[in-house]
């Protein structure tokens, strides 16, 4: 059974922190990871895709890969409170093409 | 940028009533994907396709059914609706050469009184 599991929050921060948003895995064939944002009552959108270990870092947003400890986290910079919103953290492996996705880590960043 | 629209925003049918939802997209995407996602229990994958005519059952198929006769349209089918099909539904697409990102539609909120 693949699982990706992450803290249902939520995560309150202060206007201008840093969001640091966690997600580990149980497959360890998992090859590629997502992170999505979803407003209330919207759908999700896809914001970084995470591929090799490391960092990667795009504007505010920096995903960070570790395969040998199955874990991937999300840091946003200088949070604002239009980054308040549900983060659904995906992992995927093999050729199904069908991601496994967390239930999601509430954010709340307030003024 | 990827598009993926779906039919309606809101909807409510009445149990019992045969319920059409649908999907297209505007990228070429192989991929298509229904989900429903409800609170605590995040997205559940109902039904797939990698292909025109082709249909995989996800995790979750009973009660629905679908169809994909072209490339960019992908529709999900409420046989007999029942209150317990209240939910958002979640159309997605992917493709070559990043079949693993899923861009997703606006979603349909579905209430079966």
């Amino acid at each position: 059974q693949k699982e990706v599991e992450q803290n249902s929050g939520p995560l309150s921060v202060p206007e201008g922190a840093i969001a640091s948003l966690n997600c580990t895995y149980s497959d360890r064939g998992s090859q590629s990871f997502f992170w999505y944002r979803q407003y209330s009552g919207k759908s999700p959108e896809l914001i970084m895709s995470i591929y090799s270990n490391g960092d990667k870092e795009d504007g505010r947003f920096t995903a960070q890969l570790n395969k040998a400890s199955q874990y991937v986290s999300l840091l946003i910079r200088d949070s604002q409170p239009s980054d308040s919103a549900t983060y659904l953290c995906a992992g995927a492996s093999g050729g199904s093409y069908i991601p496994t996705f967390g239930r999601g880590t509430s954010l709340i960043v307030h003024p | 940028d990827v598009k993926v629209t779906q039919s309606s925003r809101y909807l409510v049918k009445r149990t019992g009533e045969k319920v059409f939802l649908e999907c297209v997209q505007d990228m070429d995407h192989e991929n298509m994907f229904w989900y429903r996602q409800d609170p605590g229990l995040g997205l559940r994958l109902i039904y797939f396709s990698y292909d025109v005519k082709m249909k995989e059952k996800g995790d979750i198929p009973e009660g629905y059914s679908v169809s994909r006769e072209k490339k960019e349209r992908f529709s999900l089918i409420l046989e007999s609706a029942s209150t317990n099909q209240t939910s958002m539904y979640l159309c997605a697409s992917s493709g070559q050469p990043k079949n693993y990102e899923q861009y997703f539609g606006p979603g349909t909120r579905l209430t079966v009184t």
